[in-house]
């Protein structure tokens, strides 16, 4: 079984600040996608990231996969309260599902 | 409808009742999903279904849970002889490009069991 952990499970930041949520496996994936889940509603991809070493960029929004492929970060950069939600990695593997990890629970507060 | 539409967004019942919970994927999409989300446990994976291949039900944690997808289309999950271990969000995910491709969630079923 592929696990993805996520880490921190929560956190609690000021508007303003930045943080970096992580996604980890021992496992390697040939790409891996970002959602983010509002309270009520189901998730919304935010990226995917197909290539070791990769960074994209959406607005401030950074994510990075990792070189082995086996990781992946979600930076942000001046958070807004409008940031708030679940944050939710899932790997892709071959002809199989997605593996989701439990998620990060960001509340930003003004 | 232009997105997945799930019914009912919310459902009480009585521990040892079946539900039934629907799920209209967004037209033309071939890959049907439905995943199970209890409180801090992220997005379990229950079942997949993908044009006419049989299903993957490997996710299934019980045969009193199955799913069918008549025409290709409409998914319905069935629960029989409810447990309260059994309330949690049911999420049911469509996509145009199976395995790979992006997923569109509708807003959940809500399953309380008293």
């Amino acid at each position: 079984t592929q696990l993805l952990e996520q880490s921190p499970q929560f956190l609690s930041i000021q508007e303003g600040e930045n943080l970096t949520v992580y996604c980890n496996s021992s496992s390697v994936f040939s790409s891996l996608q970002w959602y983010r889940q509002e309270p009520g509603e189901g998730p919304v991809l935010l990226v995917t990231v197909v290539t070791g070493g990769e960074v994209k960029k959406l607005k401030r929004l950074t994510f990075q996969f990792g070189d082995a492929r086996k990781d992946s970060s979600l930076h942000i950069t001046a958070a807004q309260t409008g940031d708030t939600g679940l944050y939710l990695c899932a790997g892709i593997s071959g002809y199989s599902t997605l593996t989701f990890g439990k998620g990060t629970m960001l509340l930003v507060s003004p | 409808g232009a997105g997945v539409s799930q019914s009912p967004s919310n459902k009480v019942t009585e521990k040892g009742k079946d539900v039934e919970l629907r799920c209209d994927p967004i037209s033309g999409h071939t890959a049907l999903y439905w995943y199970r989300q209890s409180l801090g446990q992220g997005l379990e994976f229950l079942i997949y279904f993908q044009g006419n291949s049989a299903p993957d039900k490997s996710g299934l944690p019980s045969d009193r849970f199955s799913a069918e997808r008549t025409g290709g289309s409409v998914s319905t999950l069935t629960i029989q002889r409810t447990q309260q271990e059994d309330s949690a969000v049911y999420l049911c995910a469509s996509s145009l490009v199976p395995y790979t491709g992006e997923l569109f969630f509708g807003e959940g079923s809500r399953l309380t069991v008293l």
